[in-house]
């Protein structure tokens, strides 16, 4: 799998949109690229994912690069309860569906109010 | 609804003993994997299941083993506990064609 790069921190002010960078620029055509966050000591939670084309939901939208060497992770209006761990990681999916999740270590996201 | 638990949240042991971590999910996955996380490490993976009977190790598997004889339960086992070991154990779970990981709450694990 592709490797990805982030900065180690950011700050976003509260309501503010909230952009998250990552590289990946080896990225093979067959790897997608996945958002997870953790939470102060919780679990990891699965933000949102896409191959090339952008994709939004309920929590982020995600905008892909069109040569994909790069996407940004885009929280609309960001709330003090979305600082967290932001990790980007790329991930082949082989069609089998088995895949094992490596993450690195991610943005620090302090949402200041 | 569907959820994926852990148990105990938190556990001390002492050195040398067996020590199994319980994971339990109602989502009907497929998939379901153990990994730790230390600091300085970040979260890596320590065994994985893609199925009843199927077991694989991760990147840090030495010390540890997993059963998984049904689709529900992939107890973690420390077979005999080491200091190194101290860590924060997360489960998660999975179906092949998923969205995503669903992870566990974590067990928070001490051993003395």
């Amino acid at each position: 799998d592709a490797k990805t790069t982030q900065p180690p921190s950011m700050d976003c002010a509260e309501g503010r949109a909230a952009n998250l960078p990552c590289n990946h620029s080896t990225i093979s055509g067959n790897e997608y690229v996945y958002w997870y966050r953790q939470i102060h000591s919780q679990g990891p939670q699965y933000i949102i994912h896409g191959l090339k084309n952008n994709e939004t939901n309920e929590m982020a939208s995600l905008i892909i690069t069109e040569d994909r060497k790069s996407s940004t992770l885009i929280l609309p209006h960001a709330t003090l309860r979305d600082t967290a761990v932001y990790y980007c990681i790329a991930l082949a999916y082989s069609g089998a569906g088995s895949y094992q999740l490596t993450f690195g270590k991610g943005t620090k996201l302090s949402v200041i109010p | 609804d569907a959820e994926i638990t852990q148990s105990p949240r938190h556990k001390i042991t002492e050195t040398g003993r067996q020590v199994t971590l319980a994971c339990h999910q109602t989502w009907n996955h497929n998939n379901m994997f153990w990994y730790r996380q230390d600091l300085g490490h970040g979260l890596r993976l320590i065994h994985y299941s893609y199925g009843v009977h199927d077991t694989n190790k991760g990147e840090v598997s030495d010390g540890y083993s997993v059963s998984r004889s049904n689709t529900e339960d992939l107890p973690l086992t420390l077979e005999s506990a080491a200091s190194s070991q101290t860590s924060v154990y997360f489960c998660a779970s999975s179906e092949p064609d998923t969205y995503g990981y669903t992870f566990g709450s974590g067990t928070r694990l001490t051993v003395v």
